[in-house]
């Protein structure tokens, strides 16, 4: 069975960091494209990164450039997002998420598999 | 403000149908990517309901079709149900920004 476990979440003081967890079971995720994806209290959906199936990519929008990094250990088969200088703005669910296809142009393709998220607040 | 514009609500009698637009611009839907749709329930994550082409995971039922016309795209729902409540989002790839993208999400609400 295909699936995505998010881990890591809790309740963060501003100007710490976190480092969730994305652990995959029923395929292997050198094999597929990887994002993350968050929302906010308001709902909307926000892109974070994506790590490419050959692990030597990560795209990030410029505006996360130096506050993200993004892993991946396949012996666990598992991927992690790493976000540095958390501020109230990063509460969230975060979603880990798998290219609908392995391997290829995955700029093209749909997010085929989401976890069931984990829930980051930021709070003094 | 996101990228792709959506309306923040639309809605339906049952068995009627609705559409729910996506507006990009020439980086993005204009660039001829592939434009996706996901559903999502309260409470739980989204999920992938259909693709450009119409292209729909199993289990998906033809109720539910695309279209895209220049920077836009549109989700359509025919013979709208209760259970069709949910948030819809389109998503595709931003060729200038090298991002992916989200619309704000869009509301159905069945009368």
């Amino acid at each position: 069975q295909v699936q995505l476990v998010e881990t890591g979440g809790g309740v963060f003081q501003p100007g710490t960091s976190l480092k969730l967890s994305c652990s995959a079971s029923g395929f292997s995720v050198y094999q597929y494209a990887m994002h993350w994806v968050r929302q906010g209290p308001g709902g909307v959906l926000e892109w974070l990164a994506v790590l490419s199936y050959d692990g030597k990519t990560i795209y990030m929008p410029d505006s996360k450039r130096g506050r993200i990094s993004v892993s991946r250990d396949d012996s666990r088969n598992t991927v992690f997002l790493q976000l540095n200088g958390l501020t109230f703005e990063d509460t969230a669910v975060y979603y880990c998420a798998r290219a609908l296809y392995t391997f290829g142009a995955f700029y093209y393709y749909a997010l085929g598999v989401w976890g069931q998220g984990t829930t980051v607040t930021v709070s003094s | 403000q996101s990228v792709l514009t959506q309306p923040p609500s639309v809605s339906g009698a049952p068995g009627s149908e609705v559409s729910i637009s996506c507006l990009g611009s020439s980086s993005n839907i204009g660039a001829n990517m592939d434009v996706h749709w996901y559903r999502q329930v309260p409470g739980s994550a989204p999920t992938l309901l259909i693709s450009t082409n119409n292209i729909r995971p199993s289990g998906v039922p033809d109720r539910f079709s695309v279209s895209r016309s220049g920077v836009s795209a549109s989700l359509d729902i025919t013979g709208l149900q209760a259970d069709d409540e949910a948030s819809y989002y389109c998503q595709t790839h931003d060729v200038s920004l090298t991002t992916w993208v989200f619309g704000g999400g869009t509301k159905v609400t069945v009368l």
